[in-house]
């Protein structure tokens, strides 16, 4: 069963435009939310993380939101660039599970210039 | 480069075929995971260790899949009579111990296609 899931499965966003990308998970015990952004032939790299705790994270142009209730969680990209364009997968850590991450399905993120 | 590599990159083989594949993680990790990931979806979690032992297995891993890590260094993952299903990116990542979540830093993948 898929206990991350993740939408659009693609977007496209024009240069200076904002990407958002949206994840839903029914598991409450999941207690980190890390976001990988992947490019062709390369394996995914940690983009950002959020805690339950807190509703927002920002870093540089890569903003995650947090609605604990919904359990939700967004990935925000503004004045997204071409270089943008990548596969971008949320993913749900359960400590006392062990350590494997669970994935979203993967967004495929096209920014034209 | 110090980042996680693994060997080969691709791999094509006809079903009925043993494939092997090594990942090296970055020095000095604890933990070494390996995730398979089809095309258009997610990593889906293999297996880990930490060090030389292999603490969690995925059901998804069935008896014809083995992985090891003889040392607590390199790992190796072998598919015995490999499947057309068996088709996937097959992804090795590393991470040090953590109290808590410490980050997984990927490798390239290896690619196995099986005909």
């Amino acid at each position: 069963q898929q206990q991350v899931k993740q939408s659009p499965q693609s977007l496209i966003v024009q240069k200076g435009g904002i990407s958002i990308i949206n994840c839903a998970y029914e598991n409450t015990a999941f207690d980190y939310f890390p976001w990988y952004q992947q490019f062709p032939g390369k394996g995914p790299a940690l983009l950002i993380a959020i805690r339950p705790d807190v509703s927002e994270k920002k870093e540089g142009r890569f903003t995650i939101s947090f609605n604990k209730s919904a359990k939700q969680f967004s990935l925000h990209i503004m004045d997204s660039q071409p270089g943008d364009s990548a596969t971008y997968f949320c993913a749900a850590f359960e400590e006392t599970s062990g350590s494997r991450l669970t994935f979203g399905e993967g967004t495929q993120l096209t920014v034209n210039p | 480069d110090t980042g996680v590599s693994q060997d080969p990159r691709h791999k094509i083989t006809k079903r009925g075929q043993n494939v092997t594949f090594r990942c090296d993680p970055i020095s000095e990790h604890n933990r070494l995971y390996w995730y398979r990931q089809t095309l258009g979806q997610g990593p889906e979690f293999l297996t880990y260790f930490q060090n030389e032992a292999q603490l969690e297995k995925s059901r998804l891993l069935s008896d014809r899949f083995s992985a090891e890590r003889p040392k607590g260094s390199f790992s190796t993952l072998e598919i015995q009579r490999t499947e057309q299903g068996d088709s996937a990116m097959y992804l090795c990542a590393s991470s040090p111990l953590a109290t808590f979540f410490a980050t997984q830093y990927f490798g390239p993948g290896t690619r196995l296609l099986v005909l």
